[in-house]
């Protein structure tokens, strides 16, 4: 099983500010990794997949980097409603697919 | 709109039997592979199960595997989940999830809300 970690567990930033997310597997995944978006009480949203391409309708202050065992979300200027949980998501090896345990955005 | 709506979470013992069902619509059901995603409370995402887009291919989490069933009736535009000898470990958000291609693995572009299961005594 390919473990996915996510650095920080937490995140604090202001505003406007830019935001910097780890996830790292335990084995190369190639580009075969996703990233969602969780905001409290609603279900996971795809931001991101092939570890660089972003979803249809994400805005371009969202962007991925990486390949084989880290990768990087990157968040250019955070607004208010980019405050929440994101996960990476591997899916290169299977089964299982496995997630990362996440890493929250909160508001400075 | 792609629409995903899960029911037939509830309350159950353990060692007991539930069946979730996903109600797809939206989309060309039978062009896509699906999959079960859970999240404990509080706790991260883990997938649990993944079905290809005719069923001829499935794949299970090893916490599960032999106890959970997967299944989809493409006449009917449904996913299910068929849970058996069910355990504590097992209460959880059950998100019904849509993969991007026709393979039963991959990532997920849409999401349902979710059905609660919890097992308890």
């Amino acid at each position: 099983e390919i473990v996915m970690t996510q650095s920080p567990a937490t995140l604090s930033v202001s505003p406007g500010e830019r935001a910097t997310l780890s996830c790292r597997a335990s084995q190369s995944v190639s580009s075969n990794l996703a990233w969602y978006q969780q905001k409290p009480g609603q279900a996971p949203g795809l931001l991101i997949y092939g570890a660089s391409t972003r979803a249809t309708g994400i805005p371009a202050r969202f962007s991925g980097s990486g390949s084989g065992t880290e990768f990087t979300l990157t968040i250019s200027s955070l607004q208010s409603e980019d405050f929440a949980v994101y996960y990476c998501q591997q899916y290169n090896n299977w089964p299982p697919l496995t997630f990362g345990g996440g890493t929250k955005v909160e508001i400075k | 709109e792609v629409q995903l709506v899960e029911s037939g979470g509830g309350v159950v013992r353990p060692g007991g039997s539930l069946r979730l069902s996903c109600s797809a619509s939206g989309f060309t059901f039978d062009d896509y592979g699906m999959s079960w995603v859970r999240q404990p409370p509080g706790k991260r995402l883990e997938w649990v199960s993944g079905i290809n887009w005719n069923g001829g291919s499935t794949g299970y989490a090893d916490s599960v595997k032999g106890r959970f069933t997967i299944s989809r009736d493409n006449a009917k535009n449904s996913l299910y989940l068929q849970m058996n000898s069910l355990r504590a470990e097992d209460t959880a958000l059950y998100h019904c999830a849509k993969n991007r291609g026709i393979a039963a693995a991959g990532y997920f572009d849409y999401w349902g809300q979710g059905t609660l299961v919890t097992v308890s005594s």
